[in-house]
């Protein structure tokens, strides 16, 4: 059972628009919620994280929306460059939970 | 501050053969994990330790799959014997704190088996 659904599984986004990647989960007691970026031939790094005592939380182009009641959270890339092209995982842990539980991956294209 | 080391970056074996994976976490990381993430797909758990004992090897294929964690530090992973559908990127990741902050991925190591 998918404990995190993530979708587009693939993004296009011109150079200056805006990416947009959205997660839902289904444990309550999820609480904590990190985005990871994976590039190739690397294993994926923590970009940003959220809890959800909080609705958004950014951090330069990179921004976290969390609905707590539809229990789903986002994330936004303002400004996409082709750097940023990668494979971005969300996850999700909490209570109970001795690890991350991690979505299927959306492979972000930018082009110039 | 050093990364998660892991060799080899690269294998490619026959089924049924046998296979090993080496692991380096962060200094001072007590939590382990290695996950298996197939192409196009994201990670998922195979075994956690905390410091030298398993947490969780609920996902782990026992027949084939073995692990372990001497002296707390660093780990292997084998595969005995080896099947096509093992054929992913085994990812070992350290934390601070199990399940949270300061997860750290190696690079991973790519297995092919033909």
């Amino acid at each position: 059972q998918q404990q995190v659904k993530q979708s587009p599984q693939s993004l296009i986004v011109q150079k200056g628009g805006i990416s947009i990647i959205n997660c839902a989960y289904e444990n309550t007691a999820f609480d904590y919620f990190p985005w990871y970026q994976q590039f190739p031939g690397k294993g994926p790094a923590l970009l940003i994280a959220i809890r959800p005592d909080v609705s958004e939380k950014k951090e330069g182009r990179f921004t976290i929306s969390f609905n707590k009641s539809a229990k789903q959270f986002s994330l936004h890339i303002m400004d996409s460059q082709p750097g940023d092209s990668a494979t971005y995982f969300c996850a999700a842990t909490g209570t109970g939970a001795n690890n991350l539980f991690f979505g299927t991956g959306t492979r972000l294209t930018v082009i110039p | 501050e050093a990364g998660v080391a892991q060799s080899p970056r690269y294998k490619i074996i026959e089924k049924r053969q046998s296979v090993a994976f080496w692991c380096n976490p962060i200094s001072g990381h007590a939590t382990l994990y290695w996950y298996q993430q197939i192409l196009g797909q994201g990670p998922k758990l195979l075994i956690q330790f905390q410091n030298n004992g398993v947490v969780d090897d609920s996902q782990l294929p026992k027949d084939r799959f073995s692990a372990e964690r001497l002296k707390g530090v660093d780990s292997t992973l084998k595969i005995q014997p080896a099947k096509l559908e093992d054929s992913a990127v085994y990812l070992c990741a350290s934390s601070l704190e199990a399940g949270r902050y300061g997860y750290t991925f190696g690079s991973g190591t790519r297995l092919t088996v033909v």
